[in-house]
């Protein structure tokens, strides 16, 4: 079956510092990549997908490409802000038979201080 | 606008009590879901319905019901309340037959708490 695994947190950073958060993943089929940013109190929201081998999808400084050879789907941001400070959440969706299922990894959370 | 829409917010509630959560999409999805959140931020799903007709059904116990009355509207109604429940229940909707690249609309969850 899918899978998502996201490196342990919480991450703790000061402004400006770099952010990357690990994300690998075991599905059949050719996946959809995603991540999701839950911040705190609310719902989530889509940060960036990558629907393909090597495509890199980037939102709001945020970026992550897609790795088929490694199966993983690090995200990265050169210089983190105070208002990132949120949960990430890695996640992969397959058409056929998972039909619309995203199987999410564990979330990562993240705080930064100024 | 919000474009999924859950109520209530916060639900506070005894064991054994039933209740219900409903969820309304105003994208003009045909696809929508249910997710639970445990207190770990566990991310779950647990139902999915398209075009009213449900097609995930995950390992859910039958105490969960999801009623579907037309593509806008998915409500999770929930008998026999236990402890276990508490959780945060996201609801969201998709525009399905993209082959997986879809994206997923969150509502702001749903915050049960069951005494």
């Amino acid at each position: 079956g899918n899978s998502v695994t996201q490196m342990e947190g919480p991450v703790t950073l000061s402004e400006e510092a770099f952010l990357t958060i690990n994300c690998t993943y075991t599905a059949t089929g050719y996946p959809s990549l995603f991540w999701y940013v839950q911040y705190p109190g609310e719902g989530l929201q889509l940060l960036l997908k990558a629907t393909k081998a090597d495509d890199k999808g980037s939102n709001k400084g945020f970026e992550a490409t897609y790795r088929k050879e490694t199966t993983s789907f690090h995200l990265e941001k050169g210089s983190v802000q105070v208002s990132d400070s949120a949960v990430y959440f890695c996640a992969l969706r397959t058409g056929g038979t998972s039909y619309g299922k995203l199987t999410f990894g564990q979330g990562t959370i993240l705080t930064v201080h100024p | 606008d919000t474009a999924v829409s859950q109520t209530p917010k916060y639900l506070v509630t005894q064991m054994g009590n039933d209740k219900s959560i409903k969820c309304e999409q105003n994208l003009g999805h045909d696809t929508m879901y249910w997710y639970k959140q445990d207190s770990k931020k566990f991310l779950k799903i647990m139902f999915s319905y398209n075009n009213k007709e449900l097609i995930i059904n995950e390992t859910v116990p039958n105490r969960f019901s999801p009623k579907s009355p037309d593509k806008a509207h998915l409500n999770l109604h929930i008998n026999s309340l236990e402890l276990g429940d508490s959780a945060v229940y996201f609801c969201a909707s998709s525009q399905g037959g993209q082959g997986g690249q879809e994206t997923q609309y969150f509502g702001p969850g749903t915050r049960l708490l069951v005494l």
